[in-house]
């Protein structure tokens, strides 16, 4: 059963261009949603969270959306470049589990120049 | 930021032995730790969350007494692998907490540890 979801296993984008990566959940118990990066054969990277109070964060280059009743969340990235190019995570928490995260798939994302 | 650290990076063993993993937070302490697993191409799945000296609690289908975890301070966590085998082979990654609050942006990881079973 996969509560965490990824639906696009890898994304092209040119330089410059916006980067959207999606995700969707089924546990309505989530509150807390994180999205890393992650280069092969290495761990991942924090890039950006969201808190379910919220519907929007932004840090710099990087948006992350959070729509509750369609279960689903969306990274952005603009604009995009070539060092973005990694496959990127969703996870997902729930308060007072210790700090559990659940990861989807992974969507591969390329940027081209 | 907040360093953690995996030894090996990467192992080669024959099938029927033991490989143990080391995770270690190097700038903070870790009251918990995690384990996960990644094949190929797709998703970490976690193994089990580890509380410094307390017994590990492991996710639904892994096997405890095939993955034994110690938790023996605040900055070190092991994995054996024991008796193991083809299938055992796998990209396995660590992360640290650091402190006890409910956001989990405070989780590290480790590079991971790549593990083939000949």
């Amino acid at each position: 059963d996969q509560q965490v979801k990824q639906n696009s296993p890898s994304l092209s984008v040119q330089e410059g261009r916006i980067s959207i990566l999606n995700c969707d959940y089924t546990n309505s118990m989530f509150d807390y949603f994180l999205w890393y990066k992650k280069y092969p054969a290495e761990g991942p990277t924090f890039l950006i969270s969201i808190s379910s109070i919220k519907d929007k964060n932004e840090d710099g280059r990087f948006t992350v959306f959070l729509n509750k009743s369609a279960k689903h969340l969306s990274l952005h990235i603009v604009p995009s470049q070539p060092g973005d190019s990694a496959v990127y995570f969703c996870a997902a928490s729930s308060s007072g589990n210790t700090g559990k995260l659940i990861f989807g798939q992974g969507t591969t994302l390329q940027v081209k120049p | 930021g907040a360093v953690v650290s995996q030894h090996p990076s990467w192992v080669i063993c024959k099938s029927g032995t033991s490989v143990k993993i080391e995770c270690r937070s190097l700038d903070f302490q870790a009251t918990t730790m995690f384990w996960y697993r990644q094949f190929p191409k797709q998703s970490l799945m976690l193994m089990a969350t580890s509380n410094e000296g307390s017994k590990a609690t492991y996710e639904q289908g892994v096997e405890k007494d095939k993955f034994l975890i110690n938790h023996a301070s605040l900055t070190l966590s092991t994995l054996t692998v024991t008796s193991a085998h083809p299938e055992d082979s796998s990209f396995y990654i660590c992360s640290a907490r650091e402190g006890r609050g409910a956001v989990p942006d405070t989780q590290y990881f480790g590079p991971g540890t790549r593990l083939t079973v000949l």
